[in-house]
């Protein structure tokens, strides 16, 4: 079965700084999707970043891009420039062959001014 | 843009009482998904849908019950709750075209079991 790992329950950064998450995940099949959700404070699930698996190239989206390691079964999401809206719950997410997504726990971030 | 709705954010039920949470999305989505998020246990899959009429059990189906009539509504049903249900119960869709395996979250339904 596939798991996915967030091993930092919880996060700080200052703001304007750079911040990397961490998730590993494992899995035996070769084609699946890696995803990065966040979830502000009593605020919507919202999709940061999403990857497929069969691209190399990592993907990046304005001040998110991720660090996919294939090999290594390793998906890290990288914020730049972090500003105090990128407070949240920040959940990594893998979907396979069957269309259900299985979760990390979830790693809590706050930005400090 | 995604719109998933969810017929309440904030719900204060009694004990035995049976509860429906309604969700609404307005994509053409095929798939459904009804999660709780407890903290330190992160989201948890209760039921999903793949099609109108058809259901699938999720990681922790008991309890609950789910009714899928129409395309676009997907309803999670507590058939007599209970404390231990007090939770936040998350909807998703899923279906794009180019991006099917993408989830769409409504608000969330904030459930306190009394």
């Amino acid at each position: 079965a596939q798991t996915v790992t967030q091993s930092q329950p919880e996060m700080s950064v200052q703001e304007a700084e750079t911040v990397t998450l961490s998730c590993t995940y494992d899995t035996s099949e070769s084609d699946y999707y890696l995803f990065w959700y966040k979830q502000p404070p009593s605020r919507q699930m919202i999709l940061v970043i999403r990857q497929e698996a069969y691209k190399q190239q990592n993907a990046t989206e304005n001040r998110f891009s991720v660090n996919f390691q294939k090999a290594a079964k390793s998906f890290s999401l990288k914020i730049s420039d972090s500003q105090l809206g990128d407070a949240a719950m920040y959940f990594c997410a893998y979907a396979g062959n069957n269309r259900k997504l299985i979760w990390g726990l979830g790693t809590s971030l706050a930005v400090n001014p | 843009d995604v719109k998933v709705t969810q017929s309440s954010r904030y719900l204060v039920k009694r004990t035995g009482e049976k509860v429906f949470l309604e969700c609404v999305q307005d994509m053409d989505h095929e798939n459904m998904f009804w999660y709780r998020q407890d903290p330190g246990l992160g989201l948890r899959l209760i039921y999903f849908s793949y099609d109108v009429k058809m259901k699938e059990k999720g990681d922790i189906p008991e309890g609950y019950s789910v009714s899928r009539e129409k395309k676009e509504r997907f309803s999670l049903i507590l058939e007599s709750a209970s404390t231990n249900q007090t939770s936040m119960y998350l909807c998703a869709s899923s279906g794009d075209r180019s991006h099917q395996e993408t989830q769409y979250f409504g608000p969330g339904t904030r459930l306190l079991v009394l």
